[in-house]
């Protein structure tokens, strides 16, 4: 069946780095872009970033930019997630989440349709 | 940015009313509206897309209009598993943002 599986998440110290993994399956991966979301605890959604379906196109939140590296591996299936400098509101439920898919080299949105279960970043000191 | 904003922040309803939520978009984001429901510990539930279509194997009494930059999430006869937190997303920029969230709850 289709499923996202987010790894990588942990307590780590403020200033340090981190790498989520996404492992994709039952779905051609490399026809969607992907995105990641995180959720603060008790807070609302929060987007972070997308990479399109070639990789060729990648957007961040202001949150984000500067330190996280969204990247992909098609001929693995895993979308990841590069940590860097990572502040204490950085604490947070990070998804990953199945975006457009590309038909005849066109993208169409049909929301962000499949999510993993989360990974949980807690940074403190 | 795109800055989206949910209206109310809490709505409280009994079984088999009706809820309507609303967003609105700081500028014009056409129909590229997304609509989510979250359930504690769980991951969020695509509704809605296109401000209007319903996702696959979504109940027909979740509906969903608006354009521009007024939005409304309706959920007619509200049951037992819609009490959730429901958020709206914008994908016309490439800055996907989100609204803050709307919480109904049982009255």
């Amino acid at each position: 069946q289709v499923q996202l599986v987010e790894s990588g998440g942990g307590v780590v110290q403020p200033g340090k780095y981190l790498r989520l993994s996404c492992a994709a399956s039952g779905f051609t991966f490399s026809n969607y872009a992907m995105h990641w979301v995180r959720q603060a605890p008790g807070e609302g959604l929060e987007w972070v970033a997308v990479i399109s379906y070639d990789g060729r196109h990648r957007y961040y939140a202001g949150s984000a930019e500067g330190r996280f590296t969204i990247s992909r591996d098609d001929s693995k299936n895993t979308l990841y997630l590069q940590m860097n400098v990572l502040r204490t509101n950085d604490t947070a439920a990070y998804y990953c989440a199945r975006g457009a898919v590309v038909v005849d080299g066109s993208p169409h949105w049909h929301g962000l349709d499949v999510w993993g279960q989360g990974t949980t970043v807690t940074v403190s000191s | 940015e795109v800055v989206m904003t949910q209206s109310p922040a809490t709505l409280s309803v009994s079984p088999g009313e009706r809820a309507t939520l609303s967003c609105r978009a700081s500028q014009s984001v056409n129909t590229n509206v997304a609509w989510y429901q979250q359930k504690p510990g769980q991951a969020p539930r695509l509704l809605i897309y296109g401000a209007s279509t319903r996702a696959t194997h979504i109940p027909a009494r979740f509906s969903g209009t608006g354009s521009g930059t007024e939005f409304t999430l309706s959920i007619i006869s509200l049951q037992s598993e819609d009490f959730a937190v429901y958020y709206c997303q914008q994908y016309n920029d490439w800055l996907r943002t989100f609204g803050q969230g709307t919480k109904v709850e049982i009255k």
